[in-house]
């Protein structure tokens, strides 16, 4: 089992509607969550990232973790073409520092 | 604000070189990770520099290498390359205390 799961699409989505994207986790111990885009060709851009049980809100974007259950979520609304991307889930398992496990990311296409 | 540096942007090195790559954090983060993705294997974290101290460490042979400057700066070097080393290897950097991680353009290595 990967530490970190993602489906790896590719999420087709109608543009001006909600892309919802899932991702789960094995490690209990997990401190942080991040959601990533990564355009092809390009490096991950940080566009969300949460620590507490709930929902997080940011523009059009929303993640939602819930830690009983291992899984983190990032929701997409009023979806663009510019949203076509790969999303990138990753997990912080240190209280200090940084070392990210990845998922293996899904990848979304909105069509116009 | 600038973001994160990384020089050279492309490499191509021979079989059994080393290699050497430059990592210029965000103005006042201290500090910096240095991750390899490959289309097989994903995003996965080599090491992590904190005041010139290496804190964290991924699953990579010891041919991978890293070292952190008082200004923060970062290299990574790697040495008797393999064809399986081609990446782009990513560089991130976050303030001191935060997790947000923030990644530079990239180095893409190719092997031959």
């Amino acid at each position: 089992q990967k530490e970190v799961e993602q489906n790896s699409g590719p999420l087709s989505v109608p543009e001006g509607a909600i892309a919802s994207l899932n991702c789960t986790y094995s490690d209990r111990g997990s401190q942080s969550f991040f959601w990533y885009r990564q355009y092809s060709g390009k490096s991950p851009e940080l566009i969300m990232f949460i620590y507490s049980n709930g929902d997080k809100e940011d523009g059009r974007f929303t993640a939602q973790l819930n830690k009983a259950s291992q899984y983190v979520s990032l929701l997409i609304r009023d979806s663009q073409p510019s949203d076509s991307a790969t999303y990138l889930c990753a997990v912080n398992k240190q209280a200090a520092g940084n070392k990210l496990t990845f998922g293996g990311g899904t990848r979304v296409l909105v069509k116009p | 604000k600038a973001g994160v540096t990384q020089t050279p942007r492309y490499l191509i090195k021979t079989r059994g070189q080393q290699v050497t790559l430059s990592c210029s954090p965000i103005s006042g983060h201290r500090s910096v990770s240095w991750y390899q993705q490959t289309p097989g294997q994903g995003l996965q974290f080599l090491f992590e520099y904190f005041s010139e101290t290496q804190r964290n460490k991924g699953n990579f042979p010891g041919r991978f290498s890293g070292r952190q400057f008082s200004n923060s700066r970062s290299e990574m070097n790697v040495s008797t390359l393999e064809l399986g080393d081609s990446a782009l290897y990513l560089c991130a950097s976050s303030r001191a205390g935060d997790t947000e991680a923030f990644f530079g353009q990239g180095t893409r290595l190719t092997v031959v």
